[in-house]
């Protein structure tokens, strides 16, 4: 079974600039999420998707953040601008629609961004 | 207050010596936990899920404490493979993970 994809696997750019992220998760699974990962530090959720929906986008930075999930399948986050302390890795989870103990997400290999 | 706290470490551990982690949790409320490992410059992975009754897998053995709030991971008779960050994770039940900063571990041979 396919994992979950992402891409780029690295991206440098300066800040102020624009980045895009790009995921596809698990076929079949229902909810998306994207996490940023600092180093040292766990993932934290940025947003949360229930098919082409969004459920929590709480800790979102909107002034510059944005993801979407048109078609409740593949999804793209945006940064614009970017600031330094932007810099992390960005992780897309997929998960099945379950509760409980059996809502395990499975993570794609993330993107490393560094903000020059 | 951190929803989810752990000891970052890092453990040093020698081969073939168990080792424990512990994990605490803020929200009374949550209604399951799992742990997590990520490998360095790897995405985390499930390891296991927590169950109130406790759960073993193989050389790992997680326990739940809701009197004290607070979650363990034991790893018996450890390999060099085991050396990872573990990372604990709550579910409030509303399919979202809060993680903790993860626990570094490495065993030396």
């Amino acid at each position: 079974e396919a994992g979950v994809a992402q891409s780029p696997r690295y991206k440098i750019i300066e800040k102020r600039q624009s980045v895009a992220f790009w995921c596809n998760p698990i076929s079949g699974h229902a909810t998306l999420y994207w996490y940023q990962q600092i180093l040292g530090q766990g993932p934290k959720l940025l947003i949360q998707f229930q098919n082409n929906g969004v459920v929590d986008d709480s800790q979102l930075p909107k002034d510059r953040f944005s993801a979407e999930r048109l078609k409740g399948v593949d999804s793209t986050l945006k940064i614009q601008p970017a600031k330094l302390e932007d810099s992390a890795v960005y992780l897309c989870a997929s998960s099945l629609r379950e509760w409980g103990a059996k809502n395990i997400q499975y993570f794609g290999a993330g993107t490393r961004l560094s903000v020059l | 207050r951190k929803e989810v706290e752990q000891d970052p470490g890092p453990f040093n551990v020698p081969e073939g010596a168990t080792v424990a982690f512990n994990c605490t949790y803020s929200n009374s409320a949550s209604q399951s936990f799992f742990w997590y490992r990520q490998d360095c410059r790897k995405e985390p992975k499930l390891l296991m899920s927590v169950y109130s009754s406790g759960n073993e897998d193989g050389r790992f053995t997680a326990q739940l404490n809701r009197a004290s709030q607070y979650i363990s991971l034991l790893i018996r008779d450890s390999k060099l493979s085991d050396s990872a960050t573990y990372l604990c994770v709550e579910n409030f039940g509303n399919e979202k993970l809060t993680f903790g900063t993860g626990t570094r571990l490495t065993i030396i041979p």
